[in-house]
């Protein structure tokens, strides 16, 4: 049972254009969720996050946005930059206080940005 | 610099054999998690330890066990029950929640092959 599902495994942008990725989740008690990038071998480095009592959150070229009705987040890189190629997971929690911080995560998404 | 140091970076080992990947963290974090990435997945949850001497089963528990005798480690055994247990192994710390949730912290992840 895929609770968190990234539906694209991967995506190609051009340098300086927007890319978009995009996460789905089925579990309505989750509320708070991450973006990961990971390069190979390597572990994942925390990019942004969101709490559900928000629709949107920037830092930087990140944006994370939030649709609680449909149940989905997307992250908006812009502009997008060959470093920027890696692979995107996006995590959610849910607020029990037994299991804080406990994570689920998507497939991930590889990002490949062109010069 | 405070940080998640997981050893060795690779590791292999015979059929039949138990290995004990080691995890250290002196980001003096409460809890502590092992993840296992296969090509083309996420990252699942093995354990995860949310105080000293105590820890719970994640989502692919067979095969693995843990201890959690000091704060700072949280060592993951890969036994020979463990079917199929070539993988990238990612080891992850959070701090214990205040008003904001806290994102997790990994590791470098351990690259585990059968010989």
């Amino acid at each position: 049972d895929q609770q968190v599902k990234q539906n694209s495994p991967s995506l190609s942008v051009q340098e300086g254009r927007i890319s978009i990725l995009n996460c789905d989740y089925t579990n309505s008690m989750f509320d708070y969720f991450l973006w990961y990038k990971k390069y190979p071998a390597e572990g994942p480095t925390f990019l942004i996050s969101i709490s559900s009592i928000k629709d949107k959150n920037e830092d930087g070229r990140f944006t994370v946005f939030l649709n609680k009705s449909a149940k989905h987040l997307s992250l908006h890189i812009v502009p997008s930059q060959p470093g920027d190629s890696a692979v995107y997971f996006c995590a959610a929690s849910a607020p029990l206080v037994r299991d804080y911080g406990k994570l689920t995560f998507g497939q991930g998404t590889i990002l490949t940005v062109h010069p | 610099d405070g940080g998640i140091t997981q050893s060795p970076k690779y590791l292999f080992r015979k059929e039949g054999q138990n290995v004990t990947l080691s995890c250290e963290q002196n980001l003096n974090h409460d809890a502590m998690y092992w993840y296992r990435q296969d090509p083309g997945q996420g990252l699942r949850l093995i354990y995860y330890s949310q105080i000293v001497n105590d820890f719970q089963k994640g989502d692919i528990a067979e095969g693995y066990s843990v201890s959690r005798e000091k704060k700072e480690s949280f060592p993951l055994t890969v036994t020979s029950a463990q079917k199929n247990p070539t993988a990238f192994y990612l080891c992850a710390s959070t701090p214990p929640p205040d008003r904001d949730n806290q994102p997790q912290h990994f590791g470098d992840g351990t690259r585990l092959s059968i010989l």
